[in-house]
């Protein structure tokens, strides 16, 4: 199986701020990452597709870069309905594994 | 609207089988595989596995091959996961998810449904 490390397990940030998650696999995905968030009570929702391509719908300050093994996924001037737990997720080969998931604060 | 629709909440005993549902409603079922995740008590996501309606071809995580049964019936556009026997930890909020595209991103989810088994 592919592990997906996520980095940080947690992290607190105050509206406005710009915050960066990392995502490292244990070998290349080429493009085959995504990133998804999570907040209590709602279904996953699916932010950033193919490393870096922002989904129909999700605001312009979540955006994604990287390719290979080492992904991010930055918020830029947050806002108090970010406060969720970010995962990124590979598709390059089965089982399509997740992250251990980031918990932001708001 | 492409929607994805679960059954509802189960709580059930150790030992019991359960059988639990995902019916999609606003785009071609059969051409989209789906997925089903698990999210146990403040634990994160786990991929369990993904069926192709269009001919039932099944890929399990191997962690849930032989623990789970992932199956369709593309006639009513509804997905199918089972447990012939319960343990109290299958307790677990359990997603399906249309996954779409050449990259193969869980695109549209359904709300969960809450399984919790008592022993």
């Amino acid at each position: 199986d592919i592990q997906m490390i996520q980095s940080p397990p947690s992290l607190s940030a105050s509206v406005g701020d710009r915050v960066t998650i990392t995502c490292r696999a244990s070998l290349s995905l080429s493009y085959f990452l995504h990133w998804y968030q999570c907040r209590p009570g709602k279904a996953p929702k699916l932010l950033i597709y193919g490393g870096f391509n922002l989904q129909s719908g999700v605001p312009s300050r979540f955006s994604g870069s990287g390719s290979g093994s080492e992904f991010t996924l930055t918020i830029s001037s947050l806002q108090p309905e970010d406060s969720a737990t970010y995962y990124c997720q590979q598709s390059h080969s089965t089982p399509y594994t997740f992250g251990q998931g980031t918990k932001l604060e708001i | 609207e492409v929607q994805l629709v679960q059954s509802g909440a189960e709580v059930k005993k150790s030992g019991e089988s359960l059988n639990i549902s995902c019916e999609g409603f606003g785009y071609s079922f059969s051409r989209f595989w789906i997925a089903w995740v698990r999210q146990m008590p403040g634990k994160g996501l786990e991929w369990m596995g993904v069926i192709y309606p269009g001919d039932s071809e099944t890929r399990y995580s191997p962690y849930f091959q032989g623990q789970v049964t992932i199956s369709v019936d593309k006639s009513v556009n509804t997905a199918y996961l089972q447990w012939s026997t319960l343990k109290a930890s299958d307790t677990a909020i359990y997603y399906c998810a249309r996954q779409d595209g050449a990259e193969r991103t869980m695109d549209v989810w359904g709300k969960g449904t809450t399984v919790t088994v008592s022993s």
